[in-house]
């Protein structure tokens, strides 16, 4: 069983640009979950994707988009890129939404300059 | 607004000893919570979990406690190895919305 992959490892992004950050779920999870974590700070919701859909969105603004495809692989976008961006993206996968544990995978450190 | 707090940033213990884990929420809401383990360079990986209508819920070496009266649960590492060094976080499910709260992390050092 192929536990949950995300990519880039670590990228490094000029303020203003826009980034694409992927995620492949774990065999078997409809569901993915999209977390912020910034240094000395636990992870902070984004959105959560179920069969495709938008399932529930935290406190970020609408230049944090995402998508999920049918095999439930997902992306992260962020535009117009800020310093404060500059975090660990992790994405989690679980097999259904509501309160189900979360499987995560090992991040992509962003750095933006 | 932090509604899930862990207050102590770190703590060391002996091996074979007991480790203890804290942690708070303000939301009497929340019915279902969950501890987490990371390591550097490695994304957090789930230990345990409660649900809101137990109060107890043990797994080989860990056992969470939960005090909904207190708003307050806790893990329990017995005994405690090096390999459990890392930082410990617990989480709660916010019902309705999907997205699951985490709090600030304790590190956890076992010394050999």
């Amino acid at each position: 069983e192929t536990g949950v992959t995300q990519s880039p490892t670590h990228l490094i992004k000029t303020r203003g640009q826009q980034v694409t950050l992927r995620c492949s779920s774990q065999s078997g999870h409809n569901t993915v979950s999209w977390y912020q974590q910034a240094l000395g700070q636990g992870p902070q919701f984004i959105f959560q994707y179920y069969r495709e859909e938008e399932n529930g969105r935290g406190n970020f603004p609408p230049r944090f988009s995402g998508l999920q495809f049918p095999n439930y692989s997902s992306e992260l976008n962020v535009n117009a890129l800020e310093l404060d961006d500059s975090a660990l993206y992790l994405c989690a996968s679980s097999p259904g939404g509501g309160a189900y544990e979360q499987y995560f995978g090992p991040g992509t450190r962003l750095t933006v300059t | 607004d932090q509604q899930v707090k862990q207050n102590s940033p770190s703590l060391s213990v002996q091996e074979g000893r007991i480790s203890i884990l804290n942690c708070d929420y303000t939301n009497s809401m929340f019915d279902y919570f969950l501890w987490y383990k990371k390591y550097p360079a490695e994304g957090p990986t789930f230990l345990i979990s409660i649900s809101s209508i137990k109060d107890k819920n043990e797994d080989g070496r860990f056992t969470v406690f939960l005090n909904k009266s207190a708003k307050h649960l806790s893990l329990h590492i017995v005994p405690s190895q090096p390999g459990d060094s890392a930082v410990y976080f617990c989480a709660a499910s916010d019902p309705g919305t999907y997205k699951y709260i985490f709090g600030t992390g304790t590190r956890l050092k076992v010394l050999a």
